[in-house]
């Protein structure tokens, strides 16, 4: 099984709304990732959880709160998002250095 | 830190033709992943491919690390093909994996 689930597939938040997406995967993988995606874009590198700790952050406004309750789950909690904050949210999972599988992703749209 | 360049940026292919698509970087890499992303958004993983030749139907790649390239080849191409294709490499020392910019590949019936 090489599946990571993404929940919701589809967000519409306004601009003073608290949401969170989540991210579940049940490989034994000990690195977690989250990426944003731009249209017509590569995927960008926000956030790295390596063994439930953070070890990347991009620079990433904190209106973008990541969280690792454990080794299987890692949430990211949206507040007080821009429009340009629009994207598709991405989520990985590997063993540390080796091949990443990604989610479907939440498509976010901020109103 | 780390370019990763992709070639060409578009294609357009008749169904059943044979393709090369490209993948330069800019700094030794210990991993390196070929994905297809369809339109729905989803990565699909082509190959692992941190060095060497692998091949997985009609699609094959292979990566020159020491040279900082890889290749991903689509031979007999169906309109299922149609998408883009990533490369992403990761360098030691980090737990980043970055992604080049991308080929749009058009599949014709």
């Amino acid at each position: 099984d090489t599946e990571v689930t993404q929940t919701p597939k589809h967000l519409v938040m306004g601009m003073t709304n608290k949401k969170s997406l989540k991210c579940e995967q049940h490989m034994g993988h000990r690195a977690m990732y989250w990426y944003k995606q731009k249209a017509k874009k590569p995927p960008e590198l926000m956030f790295v959880y390596s063994y439930e700790k953070l070890s990347i952050n991009e620079s990433v406004p904190s209106r973008f709160s990541p969280e690792c309750p454990n080794s299987s789950l890692l949430n990211l909690h949206l507040h007080a998002l821009q429009p340009e904050d629009s994207a598709l949210y991405l989520c990985a999972s590997s063993q540390v250095w080796t091949e990443a599988f990604f989610g479907q992703g939440t498509r976010l749209t901020v109103v | 830190g780390i370019q990763v360049e992709q070639s060409p940026p578009d294609l357009i292919l008749q169904e059943g033709a044979n393709s090369t698509l490209r993948c330069n970087f800019s700094d030794s890499v210990n991993n390196l992943q070929w994905f297809h992303q369809n339109p729905w958004g989803q990565l699909i993983n082509l190959f692992y491919i941190p060095s060497g030749t692998k091949q997985n139907g009609r699609l094959s790649a292979t990566t020159v690390a020491t040279e900082r390239y890889s290749l991903l080849y689509i031979s007999s191409s169906q309109t299922t093909d149609s998408g883009v294709y990533f490369c992403a490499v990761g360098t030691s020392g980090t737990y980043k994996y970055i992604f080049g910019t991308g080929t749009r590949l058009k599949v014709l019936a």
